[in-house]
């Protein structure tokens, strides 16, 4: 069966400072993978997605930036974090068009 | 552009009643549509889908239904229980891009 696994579940940051979050799936070959963030309140705003390694779409201009290094990683990452980065951060999977996405268990940035 | 709403944030029943979930899309070229529920500080569970060649599909206790002319779509559960407390999101694709819109979720609350 395909799990996905996010980490850290939370994390408190100061302002100014560099991110990286690391999703990984197993079980499974090619995902599309994705990063959602759900700011306070609000629905889930799609970041970022990519359909196979090195390929990476950006929906939403801001200082986040996404990398695929192996077919089943996704990595969320800022060099400089700002307030308004805070959110619950979650990677998702899904095996193409027309499926429904499994998504991670999320992780809590707080930013300071 | 919100091109998938939900319109009421918040929706309070009793438990064995039905409840009703309802959202509508702007976009004609949408054509899988999904719910989801989430859980407080976890990812989203994938409940239920349907293809726009269909206009029902049921699983269990929930039914989701498609009006394609009136682009809404609507989530059944019955009989409701206090386990179904929880955000529900809808969501929507389009064939060949990639990307799950969300709308911005209703909070379900089954009272026992």
């Amino acid at each position: 069966s395909q799990t996905i696994h996010q980490w850290p579940a939370t994390l408190v940051q100061p302002v100014g400072s560099p991110l990286s979050l690391e999703c990984t799936v197993e079980g499974t070959s090619n995902p599309n993978l994705y990063w959602y963030r759900q700011a306070a309140g609000r629905g889930l705003q799609l970041l970022f997605y990519s359909v196979g390694i090195g390929q990476i779409s950006s929906e939403v201009p801001q200082n986040l930036s996404a990398s695929r290094p192996q077919d089943r990683q996704f990595i969320l990452s800022s060099k400089k974090l700002l307030l308004s980065d805070s959110g619950f951060y979650l990677c998702a999977w899904c095996r193409g068009g027309n499926q429904p996405q499994h998504f991670g268990d999320g992780t809590r940035l707080s930013i300071l | 552009d919100q091109q998938v709403k939900q319109n009421s944030p918040s929706l309070s029943v009793q438990e064995g009643r039905i409840s009703i979930l309802n959202c509508d899309y702007t976009n004609s070229m949408f054509d899988y549509f999904l719910w989801y529920k989430k859980y407080p500080a976890e990812g989203p569970t994938f409940l239920i889908s349907i293809s726009s060649i269909k206009d029902k599909n049921e699983d269990g206790r929930f039914t989701v239904f498609l009006n394609k002319s009136a682009k809404h779509l609507s989530l059944h559960i019955v009989p409701s229980q206090p386990g179904d407390s929880a955000v529900y999101f809808c969501a929507a694709s389009a064939q060949g891009t990639y990307k799950y819109i969300f709308g911005t979720g209703t909070r379900l609350k089954v009272l026992a």
